[in-house]
């Protein structure tokens, strides 16, 4: 079992750059999500998809873009990349988007910004 | 001020020590309540969920709300070396969902052999 797959692990960027950080899962979930992850900040979400087809921004969606034509499949575009966005990218997916559901989260993109 | 507020940590324990873990929170709205384990270089596990006040048991995790201290707690019993990790308290209002989850900037835990 998969789970949740992200890539890269790791990336280094220039300032200015655009890069895709990858998501799929294997779960038939309808509910995907980003967050970055910053010290002393805890999770933010960025983005989230309630199923193919259908997007919506989160807390922090600036600087980033998002699509979901699949229900595998949730990348997640930095356009022009800025040192602030210097962090680590979760990925994660639940069956819906109601709290009792446990989501499943991959193991992070960690992503550094020069 | 945040939201949601918790101490970072490092929190050091002999091992089969009682380990508690606290968040403080000041959106009276908050009905929804979870605790997440984080492993180095890991993403984030779903331990414990709760809804609205009261004790939850699973194993040996037992998730504490007080909605009127605004005081959520995780408490570990017997504690073991694999439980050294960060744990996130998360929380959100009735019915909004995971759309609008607050999360505590996490408590890390080292328990020592």
């Amino acid at each position: 079992n998969a789970g949740v797959t992200q890539t890269p692990k790791f990336q280094v960027l220039k300032t200015g750059q655009s890069m895709t950080l990858q998501c799929a899962q294997d779960m038939n979930h309808e509910y995907m999500s980003w967050y970055r992850q910053d010290p002393g900040m805890g999770l933010r979400l960025i983005h989230y998809s309630v199923g193919a087809g259908i997007t919506d921004q989160g807390e922090v969606p600036n600087g980033y873009n998002v699509s979901r034509s699949t229900t595998e499949d949730f990348p997640l575009r930095l356009l022009s990349a800025a040192p602030s966005q210097t962090s680590v990218y979760f990925c994660a997916s639940s069956l819906s988007d109601r709290n009792n559901q446990p989501q499943h989260f991959g193991d992070g993109t960690r992503l550094s910004i020069l | 001020q945040k939201e949601v507020e918790q101490d970072p940590g490092p929190l050091s324990v002999p091992e089969g020590a009682i380990v508690s873990l606290n968040c403080t929170y000041s959106n009276s709205a908050f009905q929804y309540f979870m605790w997440y384990r984080q492993y180095s270089r890991k993403g984030p596990e779903l331990l414990m969920y709760t809804y609205s006040s009261g004790n939850k048991e699973d194993g040996r995790f037992t998730a504490q709300v007080d909605k009127s201290s605004k005081y959520i707690s995780l408490f570990i019993r017997d504690s073991q070396p694999s439980d050294s990790a960060t744990y996130l308290c998360a929380m959100s209002e009735e019915d909004t969902g995971r759309r609008a989850l607050t999360f505590g900037s996490g408590t890390r835990l080292q328990v020592q052999p």
